[in-house]
């Protein structure tokens, strides 16, 4: 069975610049988390969607956003990129209410 | 506010040194506590997953136990293969929000 694939590996912007990163869950999963894990530091939640809807969002501003699209797999999008938005963004699915996230390899973004 | 923190931040051991790696959480109603190992530059690796105090997990040389407040990753006999940063995560009865903690990066030294 597959995993999570993330799509791309790695990414350089530069910073005033638009990214769209790509996440497709394991077959059967319906939720699809985003986090972003700086250099050193924990896995800070973006955004949860589930069933084409988003269900719940962390502290970050209106510039990160996506979307879930019928087949359940999800974009995140980040307008005008900073510098501290340099990370490892990483997906992650799980079946709806049954606990265990599984996670993607990440798609790490440098800001330029 | 639901809150994980893992203990202790780094941790260096001889290759056969057993120890034990702590997260003590705070949730308002725990749905289940979860065990994960991050390799760097990739993504986090699933291993246990917990739901109530009492209950122990076993793979291979990992251990993982629960309580009320905290759970432990018991290694034992760690090889360097076992170097990786473990970390911990909670999920509450409402909602469906996970909280992570900042890790624990274990080095295990041949």
């Amino acid at each position: 069975e597959a995993g999570v694939t993330q799509s791309p590996t790695h990414l350089i912007k530069t910073r005033g610049q638009q990214v769209t990163l790509r996440c497709s869950p394991i077959s059967g999963h319906t939720s699809v988390y985003w986090y972003q894990q700086a250099l050193g530091l924990g896995l800070q939640f973006l955004l949860w969607y589930d069933e084409g809807e988003e269900r719940n969002r962390g502290n970050f501003p209106p510039r990160f956003s996506g979307r879930q699209f019928p087949n359940y797999s999800s974009e995140l999008n980040v307008n005008a990129l900073e510098l501290e938005d340099s990370a490892l963004y990483l997906c992650a699915s799980s079946r709806l209410n049954t606990g265990e996230l599984f996670f993607g390899e990440g798609s790490r973004l440098t800001v330029l | 506010e639901d809150q994980v923190t893992q203990s202790p931040e780094a941790l260096r051991l001889q290759e056969g040194e057993s120890s034990s790696l702590n997260c003590s959480y705070t949730v308002s109603g725990l749905r289940g506590l979860f065990w994960y190992r991050q390799d760097p530059g990739k993504g986090p690796e699933f291993l246990f997953t917990l739901y109530s105090a009492g209950e122990e997990k076993e793979k291979e040389r990992l251990k993982a136990t629960l309580t009320k407040k905290e759970s432990f990753l018991h290694i034992t006999a760690p090889k360097p293969e076992d170097s990786a940063t473990y970390l911990c995560a909670v999920q509450a009865r409402t909602g469906n929000q996970f909280y992570f903690g900042t890790g624990t990066s274990l080095t295990v030294i041949p």
